[in-house]
């Protein structure tokens, strides 16, 4: 079946270098994605979304990029802070299956000092 | 402030014993989901309530009910919890239609002994 994956399960960096995490998904029919940050004991926290007709969205410190060619979404943090230590998860909603979402695998995110 | 609110965070339940988790929100959004989530993966949807109206996924086990008794209340019923049922349960909410951002609880623990 179709569904969300992730790239990478685990990564790394120094503490005040950016971040990118990705995600490939396979179902071109999505129009909506996600990302969410989970920390350990916690339920999972909006970060930023976006819209298929859309290919990149700002936040404060964070940027989703999308291509819809290959069917890969990003999310890049900057300045990563020990605080963005968490597992990140990626979301897809297929366009017509209102009100669901599929998560991928995640990313343990781990910020060095 | 909490918007979702789930009680207890931590439960304990042996093998067979009838469970209740429950699940409160203060957005007044009228989709409430229910994930399980296990060990270092991804939310796993059970079902969800549109209104009143009550989605279960193909694959969620009988064992598993929900009851959403108004808006703001839903309770997930385990029958009788296998070992395999110890997870996280996570409870959501989403204003629908559009946009699709589910806000999470902070989840139930859920051990069987």
């Amino acid at each position: 079946g179709e569904s969300v994956g992730l790239h990478l399960p685990t990564l790394s960096v120094q503490e005040g270098d950016n971040s990118i995490i990705n995600c490939a998904y396979s179902n071109s029919a999505s129009d909506y994605f996600i990302w969410y940050k989970q920390e350990s004991g916690k339920g999972p926290q909006f970060i930023i979304d976006i819209r298929s007709n859309m290919d990149k969205r700002q936040g404060q410190r964070v940027t989703v990029l999308l291509n819809k060619t290959v069917k890969h979404l990003s999310l890049q943090i900057a300045a990563t802070q020990p605080g963005d230590s968490a597992v990140y998860f990626c979301a897809e909603n297929l366009k017509g299956s209102a009100r669901q979402l599929t998560f991928g695998s995640g990313t343990q995110l781990t910020v060095l000092p | 402030d909490a918007m979702v609110i789930q009680n207890p965070r931590y439960q304990v339940t042996q093998f067979g014993k009838p469970v209740t988790l429950s699940c409160s929100q203060t957005l007044n959004h009228n989709v409430m989901y229910w994930y399980q989530q296990k060990s270092s993966q991804a939310p796993k949807l059970l079902f969800h309530y549109y209104d009143k109206d009550f989605n279960n996924e193909a694959d969620t086990p009988d064992n598993f009910q929900s009851r959403r008794p108004n808006t703001s209340f839903c309770f997930l019923d385990i029958r009788s919890p296998g070992l395999g049922d110890a997870a996280m349960y996570l409870c959501a909410t989403s204003r629908d239609p559009d946009p699709y951002e589910q806000y999470f609880g902070p989840g139930t623990r859920l051990t069987v002994t």
